[in-house]
């Protein structure tokens, strides 16, 4: 039972356009969120997180929004940089230690 | 420091072999964990530990043993393992208490079973 989905595997922009990914989860217990960044040989790296408490949390060029009614999240970049290119993981908890994650978008951001 | 070291990076083994994953941190973090990744798939969770230990167990089958000897390291003990097995082996590690706590993950092994 996939408890978070992330609808598009892969999503190419070009260099300084917005980057948009997705995220949609099943269960109304999760009350915290956040997305992860992977390189290739790399373990996925921590980028940013929101509690449900918030609908938009920002850090620098990453903007993640909560939309608890829809049950959706995203993840802004903007600008978009060639060295964003990654796959971007999102996950969710109800708990500290229960954490589910998304199958991953491929993002390319092209020069 | 926020790094979570994982040897080794890449093992092939037979289904009768028996093999170790290790993962150390010195985050002082007291929440370790265990996923497993296939290919063009999320991680999943198998097994994770606090205060040394196991607190949740995914209904993962016994030749998978995990290990926890200290606060600092964590191991996965493989024994008779199935082709199937094979995938990304990932470590993480959290804090506990109140509030949320960030998994830092390592950079995983590959696990090839022939």
């Amino acid at each position: 039972d996939q408890q978070v989905k992330q609808n598009s595997p892969s999503l190419s922009v070009q260099e300084g356009r917005i980057s948009i990914l997705n995220c949609d989860y099943t269960n109304s217990m999760f009350d915290y969120f956040l997305w992860y960044k992977k390189y290739p040989a790399e373990g996925p790296t921590f980028l940013i997180s929101i509690s449900s408490i918030k609908d938009k949390n920002e850090d620098g060029r990453f903007t993640v929004f909560l939309n608890k009614s829809a049950k959706h999240l995203s993840l802004h970049i903007v600008p978009s940089q060639p060295g964003d290119s990654a796959v971007y993981f999102c996950a969710a908890s109800a708990n500290n230690n229960d954490m589910r994650f998304g199958a991953g978008t491929r993002l390319t951001v092209k020069p | 420091d926020t790094e979570v070291t994982q040897t080794p990076k890449h093992l092939v083994m037979g289904m009768t072999n028996k093999k170790s994953l290790k993962c150390e941190q010195h985050m002082g973090h007291r929440a370790m964990y265990w996923y497993k990744q296939k290919a063009k798939k999320p991680p999943e969770l198998m097994f994770v530990y606090s205060y040394e230990k196991l607190s949740i167990n995914e209904s993962v089958p016994s030749r998978f043993s995990p290990e926890c000897p200290n606060s600092s390291l964590l191991n996965l003990h493989l024994h008779a393992l199935q082709p199937e097995d094979s995938a990304l082996y990932l470590c993480a590690s959290s804090g506990l208490g109140q509030g949320k706590n960030i998994q830092y993950f390592g950079a995983g092994t590959r696990l090839s079973v022939l």
